[in-house]
């Protein structure tokens, strides 16, 4: 069982650029969410999902936007980079209900430039 | 909203020695208190979790007490193992609101030889 599968591993952007961290999960779950972590800061939430098409906003969504068109995946979008996104991005999913625990994935690390 | 301290930031303890890690948290509406544990280069994951209608729960060598009336808990690790050695972060949250997941800052944990 793969779990929650997070690519890239590894970027590095330029200043402007923009990309798409891609998410995937294979347990059939209807939440999945969006976390960076920094450094003695803990995970933050970026934005989160309840199911297919329902998007809403975290703690910290500002220069962020996602899709939520399957069950199956949750793609984070970077339009304009920053070196304040520089960070470790985590995409984890849960059944959501009750206290479900949260299956992350991997992690991509992003360095913006 | 809920705010997560979490202390100390770094600990380091000898194989077999105990390690205690604890977190405050500020919503007294607060019922769910989960703890990941983090290896170099993956995603959190859950090792331990409490519900406020219980004081402690154990699991093997490790445990979780909650005390409601202060809002504290605090994660004990007894026979400490090299594998051991992992970032972890305590949670809180209100039971049935999976996006208000609040994670503390982390505690580095080096189990030396």
């Amino acid at each position: 069982n793969a779990g929650v599968t997070q690519t890239p591993k590894f970027r590095i952007l330029k200043i402007g650029q923009s990309m798409t961290l891609q998410c995937a999960q294979d347990m059939n779950h209807n939440y999945m969410y969006w976390y960076r972590q920094d450094p003695g800061m803990g995970l933050k939430l970026i934005y989160y999902s309840v199911g297919a098409g329902i998007t809403d906003k975290g703690e910290v969504p500002n220069g962020y936007n996602v899709s939520r068109s399957t069950t199956e995946d949750f793609p984070l979008r970077l339009e304009l980079a920053a070196p304040s996104q520089t960070s470790v991005y985590f995409c984890a999913s849960s059944t959501g209900t009750g206290d479900s625990p949260l299956h992350f994935g991997n992690g991509t690390r992003l360095t913006v430039t | 909203g809920e705010n997560v301290e979490q202390h100390p930031s770094t600990l380091s303890v000898q194989e077999g020695d105990s390690a205690v890690i604890k977190c405050t948290y500020s919503d007294s509406a607060s019922n769910y208190f989960p703890w990941y544990k983090q290896e170099l280069g993956k995603g959190p994951q859950l090792i331990i979790d409490i519900r406020s209608n219980v004081g402690e729960k154990k699991d093997q060598r490790i445990a979780v007490t909650l005390n409601k009336t202060a809002k504290h808990f605090s994660l004990h690790i007894t026979e400490t193992q090299p594998e051991d050695s992992a970032v972890y972060f305590c949670a809180a949250s209100i039971r049935g609101t999976a996006s208000k997941l609040t994670f503390g800052t982390g505690t580095r944990l080096q189990v030396t030889l």
